[in-house]
């Protein structure tokens, strides 16, 4: 199966600053990966879908990019809302995987 | 706007089955080419796909967990259902439901149900 790998796994970040996640995969997957927002005790929200799609409703200091096997998820002007979990997922292959996650605190 | 509802036993003792059900509304199991997910989360843990199925009825499961996992849809009830056999603490999570959709790059997971915790203890 294709390993997702984030970095960092966690960061403290202050608002308005710019935020930079990470996602390496295994192997190449082409634009095959999406991204995910999970709140504490909420469900995931759907971020980015192939690398850098934006999807209808999502604040667009939300931005992705990167192809093959090395993909970014920035955040622009960092709102205390954001505090969260963020993950990766690649859809190139089965089984879905998903990386491991990255929290981001808000000082 | 789709939304999906997870329901179905919250405690289940190890070795027996885990059941749940997804009921869809503002919207349709029959319609469209999407897919209809499971996903589990253990405590403090990260996304871990289960399967989903196609409203033609096939069905695509994780092969750590493929022996084990039924992923079924009742049309008449617009829902669908997961069964989860021989049960262990390791399968303790939160399970939620999802809709797949995407292109020939792949699913994505667009709507996610709340998410319904499960513990499989005695």
């Amino acid at each position: 199966e294709i390993v997702l790998t984030q970095s960092p796994d966690f960061q403290s970040v202050t608002p308005k600053e710019k935020v930079t996640i990470t996602c390496r995969a295994s192997q190449h997957i082409g634009s095959s990966l999406h991204w995910y927002q999970q709140k504490p005790d909420q469900s995931p929200k759907f971020l980015i879908k192939y690398a850098s799609q934006s999807i209808s409703g999502v604040p667009s200091r939300f931005s992705g990019s990167g192809s093959g096997t090395d993909f970014t998820l920035t955040i622009n002007s960092l709102e205390a809302e954001d505090a969260a979990t963020y993950y990766c997922h690649q859809s190139s292959d089965l089984p879905a995987t998903f990386g491991q996650g990255t929290k981001l605190e808000i000082k | 706007q789709l939304q999906l509802q997870e329901s179905g036993s919250g405690l289940v003792r190890p070795s027996q089955t885990l059941s749940l059900t997804c009921a869809i509304s503002g919207g349709s199991v029959s319609s469209g080419d999407y897919s209809w997910t499971w996903i589990r989360q253990p405590p403090g843990k990260g996304l871990e796909w289960i399967g989903y199925i196609y409203q033609s009825g096939r069905t695509y499961y994780n092969p750590s967990l493929k022996s084990r996992v039924t992923i079924s849809l009742d049309r008449s009830k617009n829902q669908f259902s997961l069964k989860l056999t021989s049960v262990t603490a390791a399968d303790t999570a939160v399970y939620y439901c999802a809709r797949g959709d995407g292109d020939p790059r792949g699913t994505y997971f667009d709507y996610w149900g709340q998410g319904t915790p499960v513990t499989v203890s005695s």
